[in-house]
């Protein structure tokens, strides 16, 4: 079965760090892209950042507002994508969901949407 | 960053009724425009992607058009699992941008 799932999510102080990790199955993970997208209570869907495939040197891009203190790495061997969150901000708190995606082409003119999902983890930020 | 506007931000409607969600980008982004659709306490669900390729699985009640600037999702015939909110994801450059939501609630 094609499933990814989230891990690491709980309370955390202000000021502290945090490693949210995905674990994917059923699918060739280096092929894909993996994309992280957050809800803070009762708000929208944000995007965080991504971490490209294997063909794409596994670069990563992130939501301008968050650069800087948030870093996606990801493990091929070990068909996981990890996202580090430091210095965290009470706006920080949400429901961090993984994500998968698929580019036909190297330079990904055309994305086929994040087409799986994982159920989330909630990271509250509170003293 | 290019900004994503959806409209009506909420809509109530019936079992049967057609129902449109309008997306408008900031600027030209071209097809690369996907749907999502999320219930409560859910992941987000892949409706539509490049603007108007159901996904594997999506009923065809369910279409995408547009290309540019405007987008439309269109249910053409609402049932009852269909109450939930839309999202409208722009993937044409970073940062990738959501528009900010279209909740269709029941008449």
């Amino acid at each position: 079965e094609v499933q990814v799932v989230e891990s690491g999510g709980g309370l955390v102080q202000p000021g502290g760090s945090l490693r949210l990790s995905c674990a994917a199955s059923g699918f060739t993970f280096s092929e894909y892209y993996m994309d992280w997208v957050r809800q803070a209570p009762g708000k929208g869907l944000e995007w965080v950042g991504r971490s490209r495939n294997k063909v794409n040197s596994h670069t990563t891009e992130y939501a301008a507002s968050l650069k800087g203190r948030f870093t996606i790495s990801r493990d091929d061997s070990r068909n996981s994508v990890d996202l580090q969150i430091n210095s965290l901000e009470s706006e920080d708190t949400a429901v961090y969901f993984c994500s998968r995606g698929y580019c036909n082409t190297k330079d990904c003119i055309n994305f086929y949407g994040m087409d799986v999902w994982g159920p989330g983890t909630t990271v509250t930020v509170s003293s | 960053a290019i900004q994503m506007t959806q409209s009506p931000s909420s809509l109530s409607a019936s079992v049967g009724d057609r129902v449109t969600i309008t997306c408008r980008a900031s600027q030209g982004i071209r097809n690369e425009l996907a749907w999502y659709q999320q219930k409560p306490g859910r992941a987000p669900n892949l409706l539509i992607y490049s603007a108007s390729t159901l996904q594997s699985g999506v009923p065809s009640r369910f279409s995408g058009s547009g290309s540019g600037t405007d987008f439309t999702l269109t249910i053409s015939s609402l049932q009852p699992e269909d109450f939930a909110t839309y999202y409208c994801l722009q993937d044409y450059n970073y940062p990738l941008t959501f528009g900010q939501g279209t909740k269709v609630e029941f008449k």
